[in-house]
């Protein structure tokens, strides 16, 4: 069974610049999440959705900040424009469905904001 | 609102010496309690977790059980090995909509030989 996959695994731009972030979930997976990682501190989650649909976004900072999932399988996370304090890792985790109690990571993308 | 606690590390043990990594929570009602573990250059994987108090989650030699008495899931492992070098990570998933979990900011583990 494939894992869960993550684009690019680094990225350096500037400030000001845009980044998007690309994650493909484990197939049949309904449940997909984006975690900020900072260095130094656990994840923290930005966004859920279940399908299609957004079911948790309280920590998401939606001034700079977008994800979308249109077709309920891969999903894209975009920053614009990037901040230093954003360089981080972004993790993508999928699940069965809301309750499962096993979420599966990808193995992150590196941000770094110069 | 929830939150994670765990010992900050890095805790560095030599190969067969014992681990304890601790967590405590806080948390309302009956949340279920995870220990995820970050090897170098790889993603988050599950090490191992309990869904209610007094189980005991094992995995690989490693162990934790769910007090809520003391809201604590302690790491434990009797004799660890070079190749347990990693970040663990004490979670939970609270009792609220969706299926969040709330981490702890993480261990570094350095096991010499």
């Amino acid at each position: 069974e494939a894992g869960v996959a993550q684009s690019p695994r680094y990225k350096i731009i500037e400030k000001r610049q845009s980044v998007a972030f690309w994650c493909n979930p484990i197939s049949g997976h309904a449940t997909l999440y984006w975690y900020q990682q900072i260095l130094g501190q656990g994840p923290k989650l930005l966004i859920q959705f279940q399908n299609n649909g957004v079911v948790d976004d309280s920590q998401l900072p939606k001034d700079r900040f977008s994800a979308e999932r249109l077709k309920g399988v891969d999903s894209t996370l975009k920053i614009q424009p990037a901040k230093l304090e954003d360089s981080a890792v972004y993790l993508c985790a999928s699940s069965f469905d809301s309750r499962s109690t096993e979420q599966y990571f990808g193995p992150g993308t590196r941000l770094t904001v110069t | 609102g929830d939150s994670v606690t765990q010992m900050e590390g890095p805790v560095t043990l030599s190969e067969e010496a014992f681990l304890t990594i601790n967590c405590t929570y806080t948390a309302t009602g009956y949340p279920s309690l995870f220990w995820y573990v970050q090897y170098p250059g790889e993603g988050l994987q599950l090490l191992l977790k309990a869904t209610k108090a007094d189980d005991k989650g094992s995995n690989k030699g490693f162990e934790a059980t769910y007090r809520k008495e003391t809201t604590s899931f302690h790491l434990e492992k009797g004799s660890v090995q070079v190749s347990d070098s990693a970040v663990y990570f004490c979670a939970l998933r609270g009792n609220n909509a969706g299926n969040m979990l709330t981490f702890g900011g993480g261990t570094r583990l350095m096991v010499k030989p």
